[in-house]
């Protein structure tokens, strides 16, 4: 059971290039989400997918699209990365039920682009 | 969405209790207390969930008085590995599925 799993781990891009985050998760879980996180700072929510076969804009969506392949896969595409886009981006899953708020997070993509 | 605040960071000694609190004035009838942890280069972890009044857990408790518009952890006896940041997080659980992070309270334990 590997949880949530990211690749790649680092990735290193010029101003213009695109890439594809992927995300996996083998927990079963309904909901997905991508986050990015600034030096120093907390996480801003991109985009969350609360079931399969949906998507909705977070706070910072402005020049990423996802797409909920699966139930497991959340993948997070940069079409022309931008130096402001250079951050940790993290995916996390949850389980859909009432009492029950608790995420589990990857181990984060960290991207720079220069 | 509840907005929180929360203080920018706090400093302890090994072995004291560490209560960090958290102000979420609008927080909305259907809305629960979330508390997560994160180490540097690591994603957040969840520590603890409450409604109201007192929840205890192996790692921490998380007090809510009876208008909620707050709520505290509680670390007991921290040690060096619990220098962390800390995030409260008020979410609604009924189709609540967008999140929000604030900026967290970064704890730094000194021996």
């Amino acid at each position: 059971n590997a949880g949530v799993t990211q690749t790649p781990k680092f990735q290193v891009l010029k101003t213009g290039q695109s890439m594809t985050l992927q995300c996996a998760q083998d927990m079963n879980h309904n909901s997905m989400y991508w986050y990015r996180q600034d030096p120093g700072m907390g996480l801003r929510l991109i985009y969350y997918s609360a079931s399969e076969g949906t998507t909705d804009k977070g706070e910072v969506p402005n020049g990423y699209n996802v797409s909920r392949l699966n139930k497991r896969e959340f993948s997070l595409r940069l079409e022309s990365a931008a130096p402001s886009q250079t951050s940790v981006y993290f995916c996390a899953s949850r389980d859909f039920g009432l009492s029950d708020y608790e995420q589990y997070f990857g181990p984060g993509t960290r991207l720079t682009v220069t | 969405l509840a907005k929180t605040t929360q203080p920018i960071s706090m400093d302890s000694y090994e072995g004291q209790e560490v209560n960090i609190t958290c102000s979420h004035n609008n927080i909305a009838t259907n809305d629960y207390i979330t508390w997560y942890q994160q180490f540097p280069s690591q994603g957040p972890r969840f520590i603890i969930q409450g409604y109201k009044t007192k929840v205890t857990n192996e790692v921490a408790s998380l007090f809510i008085p009876a208008d909620r518009k707050s709520s505290t952890l509680s670390l007991p006896r921290v040690s060096l590995s619990d220098t962390a940041v800390y995030y409260c997080l008020v979410g609604d659980m009924i189709g609540g599925f967008k999140t929000i992070f604030g900026a967290g309270t970064r704890l730094f334990v000194k021996a």
